[in-house]
């Protein structure tokens, strides 16, 4: 059973857009979540963090957690060419050790 | 900023050989990780390290693996006998904490012929 899920897209959508970005985890002992961003060739970059149930906001960015349906969403507003690249979702679980556990991603395709 | 950096940024090696991938974490972190990356797949997580000891490690991370934090300020990853299929990218990553906010290295470009 894969741990994090995600549509691995492409999604694509217009420059100005909203783009929403989904994922599902298995292991209700997951504790925190994570949005990273990856451009290609690149190492994965940090760009939200989302620990309780609800939205939450950092400038274009809005991560939603539910964790009765264990679903995260990150929602990107007005978004932009440079936003062009494939997005990981990930949990972290801390039973005994501690691992942060990545999606496969979803390619994300802004046009100009 | 601070950042993590790794060495070297590509190794090619034949396989059956040793191979050692090198990561200065941020400074005042604690907590350490290797992530491996397969072209075209995804992060998947090698182990994680605190206190100089490995806190987990995926099934990946079999006995030709081996982590160790030497001096202080770096942290290794050894593969004993390089296969094929070791071929990826490896990321070396550390935190302030163990929640999961992880900052990571450029990466080593591993590739084994």
């Amino acid at each position: 059973q894969k741990e994090v899920e995600q549509n691995s897209g492409p999604l694509s959508v217009p420059e100005g857009a909203i783009a929403s970005l989904n994922c599902t985890y298995s292991d209700r002992g997951s504790q925190s979540f994570f949005w990273y961003r990856q451009y290609s060739g690149k190492s994965p970059e940090l760009i939200m963090f989302i620990y309780s149930n609800g939205d939450k906001e950092d400038g274009r960015f809005t991560a939603q957690l539910n964790k009765a349906s264990q679903y995260v969403s990150l929602l990107i507003r007005d978004s932009q060419p440079s936003d062009s690249a494939t997005y990981l979702c990930a949990s972290n679980l801390i039973r005994g050790g501690f691992k942060t556990i990545f999606g496969a991603g979803t390619r994300l395709f802004v046009k100009a | 900023e601070p950042e993590v950096t790794q060495t070297p940024s590509h190794q090619v090696t034949q396989m059956g050989q040793e191979v050692i991938l090198r990561c200065v974490p941020i400074s005042n972190h604690l907590y350490f990780y290797w992530y491996r990356q397969i072209l075209g797949q995804k992060v998947e997580f090698l182990v994680s390290f605190y206190n100089n000891e490995i806190s987990e490690k995926s099934e990946i991370f079999d006995d030709q693996f081996s982590v160790e934090r030497p001096d202080g300020s770096n942290f290794t990853l050894k593969i004993r006998s390089t296969k094929l299929e070791d071929s990826a990218m490896y990321f070396c990553a550390s935190s302030a904490d163990n929640t999961g906010e992880l900052f990571f290295g450029e990466g080593s470009r591993l590739t084994v012929l």
